[in-house]
């Protein structure tokens, strides 16, 4: 079964540094989503992807954090200067096209911790 | 703000029926509702979707109310594996269907 890669699986930063998480989504899927997911609390989207274009961005904190998918395949998420409350689950999720809920295929998650 | 309202927290016993309930008495008439499971360190995984008629699948089945206000998703012979966080979302069944998430229900199925 295709499965969608994250890498690092776990990360352990120090406040003020950068870190930057890795999603290779299923082969052919169109649209990408990241997801942070706070200990005890449901994953939060902070971007969506379109092959290469961001279609929504509103949750991103953007003074801090990046995202790109520069060929509309992989896909990189950067936080710098990370800060204590950063510390969570970033999730990289997949689907054939937009919306279709149904359709997301999640990977196992990148856990930060920044001390 | 999520759509939907789920207990905190249940118990199952494993061979037993899981009932899970959910409360969306705001959904709209092109919304589905979706079910998701978070089992321990891994990432959500879809389970099933429904409009207004049952469904059922390998995994689980969804029973929908006549009014749409409230659904519950059935294990049917719960397993030790089951143990997960579900949640349960609404979101248009189209090109505006994004998942968004509530703090689901942490499901434990006891030996």
């Amino acid at each position: 079964e295709a499965e969608v890669a994250q890498s690092p699986r776990y990360k352990i930063t120090e406040k003020s540094q950068a870190v930057a998480f890795w999603c290779d989504p299923i082969s052919g899927h169109a649209t990408l989503y990241w997801y942070r997911q706070i200990l005890g609390q449901g994953p939060e989207l902070l971007v969506q992807f379109q092959d290469e274009s961001v279609v929504d961005d509103s949750q991103l904190p953007k003074d801090r954090f990046s995202a790109e998918r520069l060929k509309g395949v992989d896909s990189t998420l950067k936080i710098q200067p990370a800060e204590l409350g950063d510390s969570a689950m970033y999730l990289c999720a997949s689907s054939p096209q937009t919306g279709f809920a149904y359709g997301y295929t999640f990977g196992s998650g990148t856990r930060l911790t920044v001390v | 703000d999520a759509k939907t309202t789920q207990p905190t927290s249940m118990d199952c016993a494993e061979g037993r029926a899981a009932n899970l309930p959910c409360n969306h008495s705001t959904i709209s008439g092109n919304e589905y509702v979706y079910w998701y499971r978070q089992i321990h360190s891994q990432g959500p995984q879809y389970i099933i979707h429904g409009l207004k008629n049952n469904e059922t699948n390998e995994m689980a089945s969804l029973i929908i109310t006549e009014d749409r206000k409230s659904s519950t998703l059935i294990l049917p012979h719960a397993t030790l594996r089951d143990t997960a966080v579900y949640y349960c979302i609404v979101a248009n069944g189209g090109s505006q269907g994004n998942l968004i998430f509530g703090k689901g229900t942490k499901l434990s199925v006891k030996p």
